[in-house]
C-alpha cells in the first residue's frame, strides 16, 4: 500500500528555532513537495522536488529551504521559525507529470507545527 | 487570477439529496484533473481523478469541460459519512493547483 510519512503529527518550537521536517515515501516516486495549508487559503505550495539533488520554489518558499538526498526522502527545513510559520504542514509524492494516468499526488499525514 | 477557483460553500444537504461542486482553472494547458477529499484535521485523499469523457464511481460523477475550463464533481444520494471538504486540483505541469476546498456538510 503507497505510503508517505512525516517524522512528527504536532511539534511546538521557539521563535528563532531552526526546524526540521522529514518526509518519506515508499512508492519510489520522483515527485515530492511540500506545501503548507491554512484556514481560507487552502493549500500553498512551498517548494518541490523532481529528482534527488533538484529543487524548485513553489509559491511562498521565503524562510524556507529543502533538501532532497535520498529519492525516499523530502526535508523541509525553517531557518529561524517565525510565529507566521504556525500550520499545518503536509508533504506529498507523485509520479512524474509526464505520466497519463496515476499520477495523483499522495499525501502524508501532515504536522501541526506551533511556533511561539 | 488565481489557478483554480472553487465555490467554498459551506454546503448543507439533508441524507439522500444531490450536490453538485463546480471549479474553474485559468490555465488551458492543464493535462490532469482530481477531485480530493479533506477531513477535519487530516490530509487530502484521492477521491477520484476526472477523465476527458467524464467517469463515475458509485454515487460519484466527475466531469471535465476543456472549453469552458470547468471541472465539476456530483454526488447523488449523500449520505452523513460524505460530510467533509472536497478540493479540485488541477496539474499543468510540474506542480499541482488546489482549490480552497468547498465544505460539505450532510445532515439526518
Amino acid at each position: 500500500d503507497v505510503k508517505v510519512t512525516q517524522s512528527s503529527r504536532y511539534l511546538v518550537k521557539r521563535t528563532g528555532e531552526k526546524v526540521f521536517l522529514e518526509c518519506v515515501q515508499d512508492m519510489d516516486h520522483e515527485n515530492m513537495f511540500w506545501y503548507r495549508q491554512d484556514p481560507g487559503l487552502g493549500l500553498r505550495l512551498i517548494y518541490f522536488s523532481y529528482d534527488v539533488k533538484m529543487k524548485e520554489k513553489g509559491d511562498i518558499p521565503e524562510g524556507y529551504s529543502v533538501s532532497r538526498e535520498k529519492k525516499e526522502r523530502f526535508s523541509l527545513i525553517l531557518e529561524s521559525a517565525s510565529t507566521n510559520q504556525t500550520s499545518m504542514y503536509l508533504c506529498a509524492s507523485s509520479l512524474p507529470t509526464g505520466v497519463a494516468v496515476g499520477n495523483e499526488q499522495f499525501f502524508g499525514p501532515g504536522t501541526r507545527l506551533t511556533v511561539l | 487570477r488565481k489557478e483554480v477557483e472553487q465555490d467554498p460553500g459551506p454546503f448543507n444537504v439533508p441524507e439522500g439529496a444531490t450536490v453538485a461542486f463546480n471549479c474553474t482553472y485559468s490555465n488551458s494547458a492543464s493535462q490532469s484533473f482530481f477531485w480530493y477529499r479533506q477531513d477535519c484535521r487530516k490530509e487530502p485523499k484521492l477521491l477520484m481523478s476526472v477523465y476527458s469523457s467524464g467517469n463515475e464511481d458509485g454515487r460519484f460523477t466527475a466531469q471535465l469541460n476543456r472549453a469552458s475550463q470547468y471541472i465539476s464533481l456530483l454526488i447523488r444520494d449523500s449520505k452523513l459519512s460524505d460530510s467533509a471538504t472536497y478540493l479540485c486540483v488541477v496539474n499543468p505541469g510540474n506542480q499541482f493547483y488546489f482549490g480552497t476546498g468547498t465544505s460539505l456538510t450532510v445532515i439526518p
